[in-house]
């Protein structure tokens, strides 16, 4: 059966302590890999798209990454608005998307 | 600025009530998905819908269906609400394309079925 775990559960950051996220997928035939992120009250908003092992997207202060079994999302000095639930989904053969249940970062100034 | 608009934000039923969620895109967009989140679960596919009049079901159809007459307007019902499909309803779409992960998303609909 299709799976996505995503570690930990939450995260506490003080501002500017770097951290990565970890999302784990199995499934027959990844056709990408995005990542969403998801404030109180919102619904999700899109961040990126990964295909291929060994990809990698920059935006701002995030860097995702994939390999063939994985994908991590960087924080790299967060702030306070980088407070929110990420989202990773992957793309399975039959072409839906498949959640996990999101990793909760707080980031304290 | 791109829009999904959902016209319920807080929704409270009766177990039995017929519910209508109603998404609106302004978009253009081609695919429209209807979606529910759980704590702990995640965001479960119900249904989505690749062109006017046509609906595939998603992982968790039982007890919904959907209606999409007009390209920019696709609906949830619930025909019998029950207890169980107290939930986040989200509602998103899509340019066409299979490989596209890129999904606009509404606000949401928060259901509670007592």
């Amino acid at each position: 059966e299709d799976q996505v775990t995503q570690s930990p559960e939450a995260l506490r950051l003080q501002e500017g302590e770097s951290s990565s996220l970890n999302c784990s997928y199995t499934v027959s035939g990844l056709r990408g890999l995005f990542w969403y992120r998801q404030d109180p009250g919102k619904g999700p908003e899109f961040l990126f798209t990964l295909y291929s092992a060994g990809e990698e997207k920059e935006k701002e202060r995030l860097k995702a990454t994939l390999t063939k079994k994985e994908s991590f999302l960087h924080i790299t000095a967060p702030k306070p608005e980088d407070s929110a639930t990420y989202l990773c989904a992957v793309k399975r053969d039959d072409y839906k998307l498949s959640f996990g249940a999101g990793t909760t970062v707080t980031v304290r100034a | 600025d791109v829009k999904v608009t959902q016209s319920s934000r807080y929704l409270v039923k009766r177990t039995g009530e017929k519910v209508f969620l109603e998404c609106v895109q302004d978009m253009d967009h081609e695919n429209m998905f209807w979606y529910r989140q759980d704590p702990g679960l995640g965001l479960r596919l119900i249904y989505f819908s690749y062109d006017v009049k046509m609906k595939e079901k998603g992982d968790i159809p039982e007890g919904y269906s959907v209606s999409r007459e007009k390209k920019e307007r696709f609906s949830l019902i619930l025909e019998s609400a029950s207890t169980n499909q107290t939930s986040m309803y989200l509602c998103a779409s899509s340019l066409l394309g299979l490989d596209t992960g890129e999904l606009f998303f509404g606000e949401g609909s928060r259901l509670t079925v007592l």
